[in-house]
């Protein structure tokens, strides 16, 4: 069956280390996107891509990056770490623009 | 700055009743409009997806839309123990929004066997 993983599923690091979160589809979506869930704010969008080599910076974007070299992939960096980027992470996907998005199961990541 | 309200609750039914949670939203130009439940700890899981006016229904959800109001809304009926969750209202805010999602905050809804 078609699906949406992350991993790692929970990670701890330090302040100051370099974080790569993997998110991976398998239903061929041309979109994908990167969302932090924290208690009082909801689902903030971090980066979104719209298909190989494009990347788009969403309201919460300081700090991340992303990149699409492929249509499966869309990992998520962060480049230095912070105490306030400690949250959970969930990647989407969808097949077309005006459609509805579907969700892995998420990462939670303790920045210490 | 385009939002969407939803009453964050939590609304407590008793099991077998109708449970009504209502979301809001300020960008006129929005096309399609979703219903997510999420369970603690888990991810969001899409429920209800409207694109219309009126109303759209899928077993024991029905998925209300009025564009002039700008106004979704969810009706659970025969409310079970099990749809205890948080609700996620999401609105695609179409061209003009780069067809990105705006979430509300969600609505905690606790069934009461």
């Amino acid at each position: 069956d078609a699906e949406i993983t992350q991993s790692p599923r929970h990670k701890i690091t330090e302040t100051g280390r370099q974080v790569t979160l993997a998110c991976h589809q398998t239903w061929n979506h041309n979109n994908m996107f990167w969302y932090r869930q924290d208690l009082g704010h909801g689902l903030r969008l971090i980066h979104y891509s719209y298909g190989v080599q494009d990347t788009n910076k969403g309201e919460v974007s300081d700090g991340y990056s992303v990149s699409r070299s492929n249509t499966e992939d869309l990992p998520l960096t962060l480049e230095s770490a912070a105490s306030s980027q400690t949250s959970v992470y969930f990647c989407a996907s969808s097949e077309s623009l005006d459609n509805e998005q579907f969700f892995g199961p998420g990462t939670r990541l303790t920045v210490l | 700055q385009k939002e969407v309200e939803q009453n964050s609750g939590p609304l407590s039914v008793p099991e077998g009743a109708i449970a009504s949670l209502n979301c809001t939203y300020s960008d006129r130009g929005s096309q399609s409009f979703f219903w997510y439940r999420q369970y603690s700890g888990k991810s969001p899981e899409l429920i209800m997806s409207i694109y219309s006016n009126g109303d759209k229904e899928d077993g024991r959800f029905t998925a209300q839309l009025n564009k002039a109001s700008q106004y979704v809304s969810l009706l659970i009926r025969d409310s079970q123990p099990s749809d205890s969750a948080t609700y996620l209202c999401a609105v695609n805010g179409g061209r003009d929004s780069s067809y990105k999602l705006i979430f509300g905050s969600g609505t905690r809804l606790l069934v009461r066997p």
